[in-house]
């Protein structure tokens, strides 16, 4: 079984630049989220998705980042304008069941971004 | 809200001594409890988890952890350190109510002298 997919892998920008990150979770997978992590810190949660619907984007920096899950299965998470402040690595996780707690999350391998 | 402190960023071990990573929750509700590693450029992979049930959890490699709710922790434990130990773990909490979400810790890096 494929895991969850990301691209690109590494992104340098400069400042005031945008940027778009992909995701393709693991098939069937009903819910997807998007997570931000700075160097030396822990994930922290961006925006959930259920199917194409937002669950939570609640920590997310609307003035510049914004998301998207058409057809509920891929997703894009852009960045516009990028400051200094967003460089991290960007990761992306699934699960199967929405409203199923105690799941594990299946994470990608990240996508990181340097802002210069 | 929930949160997570994980006490120590940095833990040192030799190969074949003890294993201890310190995690301790803040929850308002009956927390469910998750430890992932993060090896260099990778995602994150579950080591473990507690729901219900038995209060010692054990996950793959070698580890296990003790959920103990008078002291709102969930160390994570493995008898003997190997070489390929070395990584960045992950302690977090989820709600047992509503949607999954996960609440991470700041991360331990775990290094291994030979």
């Amino acid at each position: 079984e494929a895991g969850v997919a990301q691209s690109p892998r590494y992104k340098i920008i400069e400042k005031r630049q945008s940027v778009a990150f992909w995701c393709n979770p693991i098939s069937g997978h009903a819910t997807l989220y998007w997570y931000q992590q700075i160097l030396g810190q822990g994930p922290k949660l961006l925006i959930q998705f259920q199917n194409n619907g937002v669950v939570d984007d609640s920590q997310l920096p609307k003035d510049r980042f914004s998301a998207e899950r058409l057809k509920g299965v891929d997703s894009t998470l852009k960045i516009q304008p990028a400051k200094l402040e967003d460089s991290a690595v960007y990761l992306c996780a699934s699960t199967q069941n929405y409203g199923a707690t105690g799941q594990e999350l299946f994470f990608g391998e990240g996508s990181r971004l340097t802002v210069l | 809200a929930q949160s997570v402190t994980q006490l120590g960023s940095h833990v040192s071990v030799s190969e074949g001594a003890l294993v201890l990573l310190r995690c301790n929750y803040s929850s308002s509700v009956p927390p469910y409890l998750f430890w992932y590693v993060q090896y260099p450029n990778q995602g994150l992979q579950l080591l473990l988890k507690y729901t219900t049930g038995a209060t010692l959890v054990k996950g793959i490699n070698g580890f296990e952890a003790e959920f103990k709710k008078s002291e709102t922790s969930f160390h994570l434990t493995k008898p003997s350190a190997h070489m390929s130990d070395a990584a960045e773990y992950f302690c977090a909490v989820s709600d047992t109510q509503g949607a999954q979400k996960l609440v991470f810790g700041q991360g331990t890096r775990l290094t291994i002298n030979p």
